[in-house]
């Protein structure tokens, strides 16, 4: 079956400095999802990539889907407190409905 | 006021007794899903539904049930059967299969 893996599993910053999360999946991926969840919480839709290629930005946030549409990145500049939390990505195959989760990056920010 | 709703929070059982999680969602979303999540293992599908009275096992069905009698409504069942069943359980939804998942609050069920 479809296998979606996520590096690094933890990721520990000081304020500041930035932070990339990375996706790779085993089979070729119609659309990938990211998702965070903050600590004591439920995870939370943050976008969807569609296209081979695609970059798209929210604030600090990059994320970017891979021409092959097999991986998938999220970067974040200048991390804040905010930014703590868990970040998933969730592919979806091609012909299938079924999002498959990564294990998540689970950040921690050094004030 | 819109979304997932559910119940309890915070669920205690004695090994050996099936526990029902409630999930309700009044975004007249079609499909519905549970979760389990452990620590460091991500989120694990456990059943979805696309449509109303139609359900598929996900990849971690073995000692759970399900049914999907109204649209607004997912019940997961943990039986005596799940070997372990102790876990944060996450039911979402999605306006139609595939699309962007709006989860619920969890319910952190402890077996012992």
């Amino acid at each position: 079956g479809q296998q979606v893996m996520q590096i690094p599993q933890y990721q520990h910053v000081q304020e500041g400095e930035d932070f990339t999360t990375y996706c790779n999946s085993s089979t070729t991926l119609s659309n990938i999802q990211w998702y965070k969840q903050r600590p004591g919480g439920h995870p939370v839709f943050l976008i969807q990539l569609v296209k081979s290629g695609e970059v798209k930005k929210q604030k600090r946030l990059t994320f970017q889907f891979g021409e092959a549409k097999k991986n998938s990145s999220l970067h974040i500049t200048a991390t804040q407190t905010t930014d703590v939390g868990t970040y998933f990505c969730a592919g979806r195959g091609a012909g299938s409905y079924q999002l498959t989760f990564g294990k998540g990056t689970k950040l921690s920010v050094i004030p | 006021d819109g979304g997932i709703t559910q119940s309890p929070k915070y669920l205690f059982r004695k090994e050996g007794q099936n526990v029902t999680l409630s999930c309700e969602q009044n975004l007249n979303h079609d499909a519905m899903y549970w979760y389990r999540q452990d620590p460091g293992q991500g989120l694990r599908l456990i059943y979805y539904s696309q449509i109303v009275n139609d359900f598929q096992k996900g990849d971690i069905a073995e000692g759970y049930s399900v049914s999907r009698e109204k649209k607004e409504s997912f019940p997961l069942t943990v039986t005596s059967a799940q070997k372990n069943p102790t876990a944060f359980y996450l039911c979402a939804s999605s306006i139609l299969p595939g699309y962007e998942q709006y989860f619920g609050p969890g319910t952190r069920l402890t077996v012992t």
